[in-house]
């Protein structure tokens, strides 16, 4: 099974701030890497596809980068309703593979 | 508007089985490829099955290989996990997960259920 390695594990930061998380691929999944957000007891929402790919509705400061093994997601100006918890998905194959989570704080 | 309604969660023994099943609607089931998902108590995300649009690939995590089976059944519109065998690391909220690409079983969830508690327990 593919492994994804995801860091930092926790991260405190300030609003307005720039942050980065990443993801990396125990082997080459192309661009089939997904970025979640998930709030406190709320189900996880999908806010990149295939790498790059913004969602309809998801506010621009979010951004994805990467290809093959290694993943970025960028928050470009961190505001108050960012805090929470992201997870990277690797989609490209069975079985699928999230990371291991970053809790984003305060 | 797409809606997931996961049910058949609660209380079970350690080497019981349980059923859960997952109600789409607002999509066109038969294109899309289904997945579930679950979260241990304060712990992160766990992809457990996923099933293509015609059933032809299926695929389990190594955690739940030979104890769980997916399924999905068109005319009602709902996938379904057997889970056999339970273990108490099997405690978690399951969550049901919908494919975003028409036909393809790669691809991002695009849209989530509330999740259905399973709680194995002596």
């Amino acid at each position: 099974a593919i492994q994804m390695t995801q860091s930092p594990s926790s991260l405190s930061a300030s609003v307005g701030d720039r942050v980065t998380i990443t993801c990396r691929a125990s082997q080459d999944i192309r661009k089939d890497l997904a970025w979640y957000q998930q709030k406190p007891g709320k189900a996880p929402k999908l806010l990149i596809s295939a790498a790059s790919t913004l969602q309809s509705g998801v506010p621009s400061r979010f951004s994805g980068s990467g290809s093959g093994t290694d993943f970025v997601l960028t928050i470009s100006s961190l505001q108050p309703d960012d805090f929470a918890a992201y997870f990277c998905l690797q989609d490209s194959n069975f079985p699928n593979t999230f990371g291991q989570g970053t809790h984003l704080e305060i | 508007e797409v809606q997931l309604v996961e049910s058949g969660g609660g209380l079970v023994q350690p080497g019981r089985s349980l059923r859960l099943s997952c109600v789409a609607s607002g999509f066109k089931f038969d294109d899309y490829a289904m997945h579930w998902v679950r979260q241990a108590p304060g712990k992160g995300l766990e992809w457990v099955s996923g099933i293509s649009w015609m059933r032809t690939l299926i695929g389990y995590a190594d955690s739940v290989k030979g104890r769980f089976t997916i399924s999905r059944d068109k005319a009602e519109n709902s996938i379904y996990l057997q889970m056999n065998s339970l273990r108490t690391e099997d405690t978690a909220l399951y969550y049901c997960a919908k494919g975003s690409r028409i036909g393809l079983v790669k691809g991002a969830y695009d849209y989530w259920g509330q999740g259905t508690l399973v709680t194995v327990s002596s």
